[in-house]
């Protein structure tokens, strides 16, 4: 298993541009997350899936944000219109858990993340 | 509201000496508590968990980290620092959602 893969590692954009992230989880992880961390801050969680379903959206810094994951397995973060704001490291991590337990013991292993930088 | 508190932004220290980097929660309940470690360029690496049980649970690296249900505190130690433990350090803690503190950086002098 190589772990939890992300691509770009960087990606500099316009400002306006779009932009998708992708995020390749452990391969039998049920769980995939997405956070954003900006400089001198911890992780802040935006979204999380339970195999394709969204549980969890409302941290979603705004409409222009989305993710999805439509198999259950890969998923990608897109960002419309970005913003010089938007600059960031987005960081995907993944896990597995099983049943309805809220997060409980849940162990999240993280890829090395996407940095944005928008100009 | 939940949270998780790392008041130390930066600290410093020698080669050899100990650590001691605070975390403090504010929770409803005792959550699931955690110790990640992040240096420059990678992704965050899971140091050590506490779920329950031994309230002192031992983790990689030489670290070990104490959770104090009075002190609603989950500090991180080391008895011997070393250089290539120099990174950003990040309490975190579970509830309905995985929160994590601010971090600490820890510069390691020779």
């Amino acid at each position: 298993d190589t772990g939890v893969s992300q691509n770009p590692r960087h990606k500099i954009t316009k400002r306006g541009q779009n932009v998708t992230f992708r995020c390749d989880p452990i391969s039998e992880h049920n769980r995939l997350y997405w956070y954003r961390q900006t400089l001198g801050q911890g992780p802040e969680f935006l979204t999380y899936f339970q195999n394709e379903a969204q549980l969890e959206k409302s941290r979603l810094l705004s409409d222009r944000f989305s993710a999805e994951r439509p198999k259950g397995s890969f998923s990608t973060l897109e960002i419309q219109r970005t913003e010089q704001g938007d600059s960031a490291m987005y960081l995907c991590a993944s896990s597995f858990m099983t049943g309805s337990v809220a997060s409980g013991a849940n162990v999240l292993t993280f890829g090395a993340g996407s940095r944005l930088t928008v100009l | 509201a939940q949270s998780v508190t790392q008041p130390d932004i930066h600290i410093t220290v020698s080669e050899g000496a100990s650590l001691e980097l605070r975390c403090n929660y504010s929770y409803g309940a005792t959550p699931y508590l955690f110790w990640y470690v992040q240096s420059p360029g990678q992704g965050l690496q899971l140091l050590l968990k506490y779920f329950s049980g031994d309230t002192l649970v031992q983790g990689i690296k030489g670290f070990e980290a104490e959770f104090k249900r009075s002190q609603s505190s989950f500090n991180l130690r080391k008895p011997s620092v070393h250089w290539s433990d120099a990174a950003e350090y990040f309490c975190a803690a579970t509830g309905n959602q995985f929160y994590f503190g601010t971090g600490t950086s820890l510069t390691v002098i020779p």
